[in-house]
C-alpha cells in the first residue's frame, strides 16, 4: 500500500508568497494531522481531521494559516502570507478513527521563506 | 507543562551497549504509547507501540509502560551505530478522536 503522500517535497519561495503544501492520506484512514518540526519546538500538532471535519485547530499559529481536508484522500494546509518563522519541516499523517492506533507520517515538505 | 516531556539528550552509548531511552507524559487518560525514531532529515517512523502495563519485547526493542507513575521507557540492546537517531515518544489521549501528542524527542548517539 502507497503511504502518507505530500507534496511539495521541497520549496523556498519568498515572504509574503502564499505557500500551498497538499496531503494525500492512506487509504482507509479517516484521521488526518499536520504537523510542523523545528528545531527550537520539536512536533507540534497544528490541526487534525476525523472524517474530513476539523477536530481540533488550536496548533494553528495564526490566521495567516488554514487548512482543509475536501474528501477523504486529499487534504491542503495553506500559509497566506509566509514569513521566514514559517520555515520548517510540514508533516502530514494519518491513521484509523479510534485511539490506539498508530500514525503514520509522510516524507515531509520542507520550506524555507526568505 | 507540556503533555509528553523527554530529556533532549544527547544521549551517548558505546556499541554494544544497552541505550535507555525514558519518558513522561501528564494526561491520566492517556491510552496508548507509541516510540518513533527519526534520522535526520526524515520523517518519523513507529518501532515500536504499547498499550498495557508492563514490558513488550520486539527483537533489541523493549517498551515498559508505567500508568501508575505516568512514564514510558524504550530499551535498546545491543545498540549499534545504525541506531543514532532520535527518538519521539508519543501518546494518545483517549476519546472518541484520535489526538497524539509528541515529545521534543531524545537523540541518541552510538559510537563504534
Amino acid at each position: 500500500d502507497a503511504g502518507v503522500i505530500q507534496s511539495p517535497r521541497h520549496e523556498v519561495t519568498e515572504m509574503g508568497q502564499e505557500v500551498t503544501l497538499r496531503c494525500k492520506p492512506i487509504s482507509g484512514h479517516n484521521s488526518l494531522f499536520w504537523y510542523r518540526q523545528t528545531m527550537m519546538r520539536g512536533l507540534e500538532l497544528l490541526i487534525y481531521f476525523n472524517n474530513n471535519v476539523p477536530i481540533d485547530d488550536s496548533g494553528m499559529p495564526e490566521d495567516r494559516f488554514s487548512a482543509k481536508m475536501p474528501n477523504a484522500s486529499f487534504s491542503t494546509l495553506k500559509i497566506q502570507p509566509s514569513e521566514p518563522r514559517d520555515s520548517a519541516v510540514y508533516f502530514c499523517a494519518s491513521s484509523r478513527q479510534y485511539g490506539g492506533n498508530t500514525i503514520y507520517f509522510g516524507e515531509g515538505s520542507w520550506l524555507t521563506v526568505v | 507543562q507540556k503533555e509528553v516531556e523527554q530529556n533532549s539528550g544527547p544521549l551517548s552509548v558505546p556499541e554494544g551497549a544497552i541505550a535507555s531511552l525514558n519518558c513522561t507524559y501528564s494526561d491520566r487518560v492517556s491510552q496508548s504509547f507509541f516510540w518513533y525514531r527519526q534520522y535526520s532529515g526524515k520523517s518519523p517512523e513507529l518501532i515500536m507501540s504499547i498499550y498495557s502495563n508492563g514490558d513488550k519485547e520486539d527483537g533489541r526493542f523493549t517498551a515498559q509502560l508505567n500508568k501508575a507513575s505516568q512514564y514510558v521507557s524504550l530499551l535498546i540492546r545491543d545498540s549499534q551505530p545504525s541506531d543514532s537517531a532520535t527518538y519521539l515518544c508519543a501518546v494518545n489521549i483517549k476519546g472518541n478522536f484520535n489526538k497524539f501528542y509528541f515529545g521534543s524527542g531524545t537523540k541518541l548517539n552510538v559510537k563504534p
